[in-house]
């Protein structure tokens, strides 16, 4: 089945530093990709969908300029928090949808990645 | 704005219990709708989708779910449960044109006891 991977698992930084997220998709290629934030015992928000080549779509309310989406390639997608803050600590997880066009229907989901900001 | 609710927010049952689990969503539009299951530690997985035809539709490790549009409604169910269905279960829709973006509700999370 169709696996995704994120990297860190779990990252802890200081307040006011950067921290890069990655999603991989190991075994398909993904033109679009997502970024969800899960807080406690809640549901997961979507912050943005990252498509390849091109600008990421941010939903309402997510500061596109604190969350930096890259989508260089086809397996990858990066989240960068800029100048952290112990409020942004939460669970982010993404998520991708495969390629070809008979899948495109389902999204597969990655681990997930803890940050916490001291 | 589309919005997905789901009413329990904590489920604990016996096993061998029957398992219904409310999820509805508000969008007068065409909808695709999905159930995902969160087992302790692990990330989300697909238990069931409806795109169209029969409302009733079967997913894996014995979940059914049913499409009732008059209601607006993908309740989840399963006859029998065990242990290891001890999760937590979220109910998405995605929307038509709506990018393939999925609305998830707030969750419901299930404990069975032995």
């Amino acid at each position: 089945g169709a696996v995704v991977s994120q990297h860190p698992s779990r990252v802890i930084c200081k307040s006011g530093t950067s921290v890069k997220i990655e999603c991989r998709s190991l075994d398909f290629q993904a033109t679009t990709m997502f970024w969800y934030r899960q807080f406690p015992k809640q549901s997961l928000m979507l912050m943005a969908t990252s498509n390849e080549g091109s600008k990421a779509t941010y939903e309402q309310g997510v500061e596109k300029d604190k969350f930096l989406i890259n989508h260089a390639s086809l397996t990858l997608s990066t989240l960068t928090v800029t100048s952290a803050h112990p409020e942004d600590s939460s669970f982010y997880i993404c998520s991708a949808n495969p390629e070809s066009a008979a899948s495109t229907d389902t999204q597969y989901f990655g681990p997930g990645t803890r940050l916490t900001v001291l | 704005a589309q919005s997905v609710s789901q009413h329990n927010h904590h489920v604990i049952l016996s096993e061998a219990a029957s398992l219904e689990l409310g999820c509805n969503y508000s969008y007068g539009g065409t909808v695709n709708l999905f159930w995902y299951v969160q087992y302790p530690g692990q990330h989300l997985q697909l238990l069931l989708k409806y795109f169209s035809g029969d409302p009733l539709v079967k997913g894996i490790k014995g979940f059914e779910a049913e499409f009732i549009k008059s209601k607006f409604s993908f309740n989840l169910r399963k006859p029998s449960v065990q242990w290891s269905d001890t999760a937590e279960y979220f109910c998405a829709v995605r929307v038509s044109g709506g990018y393939n973006k999925l609305i998830f509700g707030a969750g419901t999370r299930l404990a069975v006891h032995p």
